[in-house]
């Protein structure tokens, strides 16, 4: 089975461009989060998106924004790119059953802004 | 902010029981302990969670104090492959009921020969 794919892998981009990131989640998981992860620090909340609806959103500017498609994958856009920006960007989808929750990761994009 | 307090590190022997312990003092008695363990530069990968019973599966068991305050995470056999950041989170729920995940620093457990 294929697990949550996100795409690129890498990517380097200069200060004050845009760029957008992809992830697909496991087939069946109808609900996708978005996370930055800086080095030396865990994973931090940017979005949620369920069933094509933003359901969260972490203290992220407004240049972060993210949409979710009818066949679940979902896009993270970020404007203005920051020195800051800088990160590992982690795509997580997750299926609820009954009140349990599991959300599984991919690899990420690891995003370096010149 | 993280609901959870962790060590920042460990260190354990090769084929040892590993034992990471959380503490989460403020849990609500709806939410679940989660841990996840994030491998170099690799997304974090789902190991094991529980509510108020204690848990086991292929990975890991996870002991949850009656109370609900604390946690331990138990690797029985650690490998060199199992050093990795290990984080305990309190899962928030959200409206649609699948919720984010708050990490915190997590424990950077080392596996030694």
């Amino acid at each position: 089975d294929a697990g949550v794919t996100q795409s690129p892998t890498h990517l380097i981009k200069t200060r004050g461009q845009h760029v957008t990131l992809r992830c697909s989640p496991i087939s069946g998981h109808k609900s996708v989060s978005w996370y930055q992860q800086v080095l030396g620090q865990g994973p931090q909340f940017i979005f949620q998106y369920y069933e094509k609806e933003e359901r969260g959103r972490g203290n992220f500017p407004d240049r972060f924004s993210a949409r979710q498609f009818p066949n679940y994958s979902s896009e993270l856009n970020v404007n203005a790119l920051l020195l800051g920006d800088s990160a590992l960007y982690l795509c997580a989808s997750s299926i609820t059953t009954g009140v349990r929750t599991e959300a599984f990761f991919g690899q990420g994009t690891r995003l370096t802004v010149v | 902010d993280a609901k959870t307090t962790q060590p920042p590190s460990m260190d354990c022997a090769e084929g040892r029981a590993a034992n990471l312990p959380c503490n989460h003092s403020t849990i609500s008695g709806n939410e679940y302990v989660y841990w996840y363990r994030q491998i170099h530069s690799q997304g974090p990968q789902y190991i094991i969670h529980g509510l108020k019973n204690n848990e086991t599966n292929e990975m890991a068991s996870l002991i949850i104090t009656e109370d609900r305050k604390s946690s331990t995470l138990i690797l029985p056999h650690a490998t060199l492959r199992d050093t990795a950041v290990y984080y305990c989170i309190v899962r928030v729920r959200g409206s649609s009921n699948t919720g984010k995940l708050i990490f915190g620093q997590g424990t950077t457990l080392q596996v030694k020969p």
